[in-house]
């Protein structure tokens, strides 16, 4: 059974670009989450698409924005790239029950900003 | 609002010691789950364990084990007889709508 993929493992991008993230959850999990982790503020969470709908969103500004896909797949983009958002991204995925089952994490798409 | 939290930033130990990592949690809900996650350097973080608030059963697992206690709100995670490769970044989690990570503690074990 294959695991969470995701692509790319490393970007680098130039402040004001934007980004796009891409998530293929396990065969069958149809909830995603999207966690940002950095050394300053840790794992904090972004935002969680189940069955194509944002189902709960973190405290992130507009700048970040989801979807997902009806196989499930999701992306994350971020536009107008800041240095701050330099960040080890984190896709997780669960079949729905996420309080109940956890997740299970993607090795994550490390973004440096320069 | 829930929070979790890992007093403990870095931990360091000799090969073979036994070593326990703390969490303290705080929620308003009666019904809740508990995880602990691994990171390796490699960076995908790799579930460990969960445990739902009405199960106050310790749990053992090989080398690890867990101390639920939910009169203290602490759900702390101890490896016996370390080794190098139990080298890692732990996270304790609570989880309602989506998952709290705590802070994370580093664990180094030098042989």
């Amino acid at each position: 059974k294959a695991g969470v993929t995701q692509t790319p493992r490393y970007l680098i991008k130039t402040r004001g670009q934007q980004v796009t993230l891409s998530c293929s959850p396990i065969s069958g999990h149809r909830s995603v989450s999207w966690y940002q982790q950095t050394p300053g503020q840790g794992l904090q969470f972004l935002f969680e698409y189940f069955s194509e709908t944002q189902r709960n969103k973190g405290n992130f500004p507009g700048r970040f924005s989801g979807r997902q896909f009806s196989n499930s797949r999701s992306e994350m983009n971020v536009s107008t790239l800041e240095l701050g958002d330099s960040a080890l991204y984190l896709c997780a995925s669960s079949t729905g029950q996420v309080i109940n089952y956890g997740y299970t994490f993607g090795s994550g798409t490390r973004l440096t900003v320069v | 609002a829930q929070k979790v939290t890992q007093a403990q930033t870095e931990i360091s130990v000799v090969e073979k010691e036994d070593v326990t990592l703390d969490c303290v949690y705080e929620t308003r809900d009666t019904t809740y789950y508990l995880f602990w996650y691994k990171q390796p350097p490699s960076g995908e973080l790799v579930f460990l364990i969960r445990r739902n608030s009405f199960d106050e059963q310790n749990e053992i697992s090989g080398r690890y084990s867990w101390n639920f206690q939910k009169s203290t709100s602490s759900f702390n995670f101890t490896i016996t007889a370390s080794q190098v490769v139990d080298s890692a970044v732990y996270f304790c989690a609570l989880s309602e709508a989506y998952m709290r990570f705590g802070a994370g503690t580093r664990l180094t074990v030098k042989p």
